[in-house]
């Protein structure tokens, strides 16, 4: 398989629930990025790992938990969502943390909170 | 504060009817501006990438440009697999990240 791979597809939760989003990439990039995707909104930048290491966190609740075991795979632990935070998920990864390489996405994980 | 404004939020084309959108930008100090591409429940794939003003990319049926205070994505002669959500993000600071408009949503019928 090739690209960035995000699974599940779609995922509903209720806010009580524990859940996780899991990301691939088979790229051989070193950077990974998680995006939230609201109607209307721009992309927000939520995390960005460099190399395994968290690099930025913005302002992002705590009820959203990543993980980078590797410069592979990618993670976000969710608990007691509300259902504001319904919306598009999206992982990315770069070839380098330097952005002008460009990011390729995955398609997403949509995710409803009721 | 970094600012990205798409315009026109939607747009609707017949098959052949070429038109522009506009990725206006407010920044200290851009490194770079990026076209993506993004069809319903998919995530967004890469189009294009501008360094400076002044400078064109083209593809097929687009033509990206770029000046110091916008970027136009122009669509000659459109047809129906062109429609979706083009999104414009610009790289600052110490490119690390991007900066996103809120996207185009354009639909071309026949």
């Amino acid at each position: 398989e090739t690209g960035v791979t995000q699974t599940p597809r779609h995922l509903v939760m209720g806010m009580t629930n524990k859940k996780s989003l899991k990301c691939e990439q088979h790229l051989g990039h070193n950077a990974m990025y998680w995006y939230k995707q609201s109607a209307k909104k721009p992309l927000e930048l939520m995390f960005v790992y460099s190399l395994e290491e968290r690099v930025e966190n913005n302002s992002v609740p705590s009820r959203f938990s990543p993980e980078c075991p590797n410069s592979s795979h990618l993670f976000l632990h969710l608990h007691t969502l509300q259902p504001e935070d319904s919306a598009l998920y999206l992982c990315a990864s770069s070839q380098r943390l330097n952005v002008n390489y460009g990011y390729t996405f995955g398609s997403g994980t949509r995710l409803t909170v009721v | 504060e970094d600012q990205v404004t798409q315009s026109p939020e939607a747009l609707r084309l017949q098959e052949g009817e070429s038109s522009s959108l506009n990725c206006s930008y407010t920044v200290s100090g851009l490194r770079g501006l990026f076209w993506y591409r993004q069809d319903p429940g998919k995530g967004p794939e890469f189009l294009f990438t501008l360094y400076s003003a002044g400078e064109e990319k083209e593809k097929e049926r687009l033509k990206a440009t770029l000046t110091k205070k916008e970027s136009f994505l122009h669509i000659t002669a459109p047809k129906p697999e062109d429609s979706a959500t083009y999104l414009c993000a610009v790289i600052t600071g110490t490119a690390s990240k991007l900066t996103f408009g809120t996207g185009t949503r354009l639909q071309v019928t026949l």
